[in-house]
Order: structure tokens, then C-alpha cells, then sequence
């Protein structure tokens, strides 16, 4: 199926810094999703983006919705221990047959030193 | 937010032997589940979409007869893994947007870990 493109694929940051990851994608979406998934569980979403050009923020995370629809990026400031784990972006459709579907990307993984 | 439970949390079986995996959304009710895999160091693939009261769909190269799904009620769908074999081996996670929300808003399960002897 179809995938979007996340980047990067890994980081690996002091503890402090700022992080930025990305998603772009060939095709339109109505929504785009950031979700963080730590080993062994499901992920949890930490930001929905409903509108192009929307930015929002949640915490030390901020995410923006492209204005063409294909592409989003996250955010994260300060970044501190717990902000380790895998984050991944999702589009979703909201008509239509794909009505629901999340589409994922590849996933950035965060390893924060100390 | 929304609570979705997914039971058991892993499973190992003999080759050969269906799997059940359940889902169930808590505190809300969900007239679609969505089901998902996830094999090591991957992404999630979305496998099929269960509707409550009618046939699931499935993504395409997913199975239908080997991926059975289930959505019985608006709180529970399950998946089962018949005649499973070693390539079955995967995290499972099924994801569940309330009724009363828009589908935007998906709600994931802790996920389910089969292996598969």
C-alpha cells in the first residue's frame, strides 16, 4: 500500500535540543496525524492537524499542516529522556472508500542522550 | 482519550493452529475497527477495516480467508489467524474511532504479539 515518505529515519540528540522531523506524500490528505509509539505498544497520537497551513501545538510539540496537503512536519523543543521512541506521521482520507484509513510513514527514531 | 484494549497482549502457537485476537473499545462505541501488522523495525500496514453488522474489507494482497474478521458489537471485532505459519508472526494493533467523533480521531490498542512456531 501506500506509504509516505518520513524523514529522518533516526536521530540522535543531547538532551535539550530541538527536533524536527517531516512527511511528505504524492497525494492529498484532509488530515494529517503525528502518533508516538514506544516499544511494544500501540502508539499514541500527539497532535491531529485538520486544516492546510493549521499549526498546532501541543506542549513542547508543534506540527503544521502543509498548504498543499502533502506534507506536515513536528516539532520538538526541549527535548528531555521520555521524548524517546519511535514517531510516526499519518494522512488519512475522509471520503470516499478510503473514508478512515491512516496511511503511515516509515517512523523517525528519537534516541535522547542524557 | 478513548480506551481501546486488545486481548491477549502476545500469543505463541504451533503452526498450523488459529489465533484469536480481540478489540474492544471501553468507554465508547465504534462501528468501524480498523486492524493493522506491524513486523519488526516497520511501519503500520493497514490489513482490513471491520464494520460492525457487515463484511469486512480488506487492503489489497491481505487474505480474507486466512485474516478472518469479526465485528460482532459496537464495542468488540476480533481478528483471527487461521492455519497460522512463522511469516504470521507480526504485531497486531487494531485502532478505533468513536461513533459520536469524527474518523479523524483514532484511538490504538496496546497491540498484540503473535508468535508463531
Amino acid at each position: 500500500g501506500q506509504q509516505l515518505n518520513q524523514s529522518p529515519q533516526s536521530m540522535f540528540i543531547q538532551e535539550g535540543e530541538d527536533v524536527s522531523m517531516n512527511c511528505t506524500s504524492s497525494s492529498i490528505f484532509n488530515t494529517w496525524l503525528w502518533y508516538k509509539q514506544d516499544p511494544g505498544e500501540g502508539p499514541v497520537l500527539l497532535i491531529a492537524l485538520y486544516k492546510a497551513g493549521e499549526l498546532t501545538s501541543n506542549g513542547r510539540l508543534t506540527a503544521q499542516f502543509g498548504i498543499t496537503r502533502k506534507d506536515s512536519f513536528l516539532n520538538i523543543s526541549a527535548s528531555i529522556p521520555s521524548d524517546v521512541g519511535i514517531y510516526f506521521c499519518a494522512g488519512q482520507l475522509t471520503g470516499g472508500t478510503s473514508y478512515g484509513k491512516l496511511t503511515f510513514g516509515q517512523g523517525t527514531i528519537l534516541t535522547v542522550h542524557p | 482519550g478513548a480506551v481501546v484494549s486488545q486481548h491477549p497482549s502476545r500469543v505463541i502457537c504451533k503452526s498450523g493452529t488459529s489465533v484469536k485476537i480481540e478489540c474492544r473499545s471501553l468507554d465508547f462505541q465504534a462501528t468501524t475497527m480498523f486492524w493493522y501488522r506491524q513486523f519488526p523495525k516497520q511501519s503500520l500496514m493497514l490489513m482490513a477495516t471491520s464494520n460492525e453488522g457487515s463484511k469486512a474489507t480488506y487492503e489489497q494482497g491481505v487474505e480474507k480467508d486466512k485474516f478472518l474478521i469479526n465485528h460482532a458489537s459496537l464495542t468488540l471485532s476480533t481478528l483471527t489467524v487461521t492455519s497460522a505459519h512463522p511469516e504470521d508472526s507480526s504485531f497486531y494493533i487494531c485502532s478505533a474511532p468513536p461513533a459520536s467523533a469524527a474518523y479523524n480521531e483514532q484511538f490504538f490498542g496496546p497491540g498484540t504479539r503473535l508468535t508463531v512456531l
